[in-house]
């Protein structure tokens, strides 16, 4: 059970241009997902919190109409850069709360390794 | 913010060995997760600890929540070369929020 998934795994797109990461809950409900950022060798870093049915939270520094968050049913959150540029490039991951699990666990998909060209 | 200190950054062992990576805080904290990365994939979690003084063990993996509510403690037993990886520790801030804050990770590089 708490299965996530992303799609898709990796996308190579050019700078200027918009690319949309998919985040699903396979097999539970998720009125809560969270988009993370992870440089090479470095740690996750929280971009926001996805809740469904209303606007995201985002951490402080990221820039909310850069990166557009939809939450729009409680199995799909989307994660839009708009405008890419080279330095966007990077390794996202979304990740879930199973409300049928204990109330922390966070449950990840496998990322999507984004290259703005 | 609070913060999550993991030592060590590295760890090069040979097969079969035992390892223990620890996890600090200077607040205190009343969740202590544990996570795997592999190369190219999202962390999965290993060990979730909710109680002080806890020791829980998931197979080979042993983690406990420290008596201080500020460590946490993870220990892995005869190591094999697929326990490769980054184990992140994790836990959520003091402010009632889901969100979690991560430790910079633990590198483990098992040698055959």
């Amino acid at each position: 059970g708490a299965v996530v998934s992303q799609h898709p795994s990796r996308v190579i797109c050019k700078s200027g241009t918009s690319v949309k990461i998919e985040c699903r809950s396979l097999d539970f409900q998720a009125t809560t997902m969270f988009w993370y950022r992870q440089f090479p060798k470095q740690s996750l870093m929280l971009m926001a919190t996805s809740n469904e049915g209303s606007k995201a939270t985002y951490e402080q520094g990221v820039e909310k109409d850069k990166f557009l968050i939809n939450h729009a049913s409680l199995t799909l959150s989307t994660l839009t850069v708009t405008s890419a540029h080279p330095e966007d490039s990077s390794f996202y991951i979304c990740s879930a709360n199973n409300p049928g699990g204990r109330y922390y666990e966070q449950y990840f998909g496998p990322g999507t390794r984004l290259t703005v060209t | 913010g609070q913060q999550l200190n993991q030592s060590p950054q590295s760890m090069f062992i040979q097969e079969g060995e035992d390892v223990s990576m620890n996890c600090t805080s200077s607040s205190i904290f009343n969740t202590w997760l544990w996570y795997k990365q592999d190369p190219g994939e999202g962390p999965v979690l290993l060990i979730a600890l909710y109680k002080a003084g806890e020791l829980t063990s998931n197979g080979r993996l042993t983690a406990q929540f420290g008596i201080t509510r500020k460590d946490s403690f993870l220990n892995i037993s005869a190591s094999i070369p697929s326990d490769v990886g980054i184990y992140f520790c994790a836990g959520p801030p003091q402010g009632g929020s889901e969100k979690l804050v991560f430790g910079k990770g633990t590198k483990l590089t098992v040698n055959p």
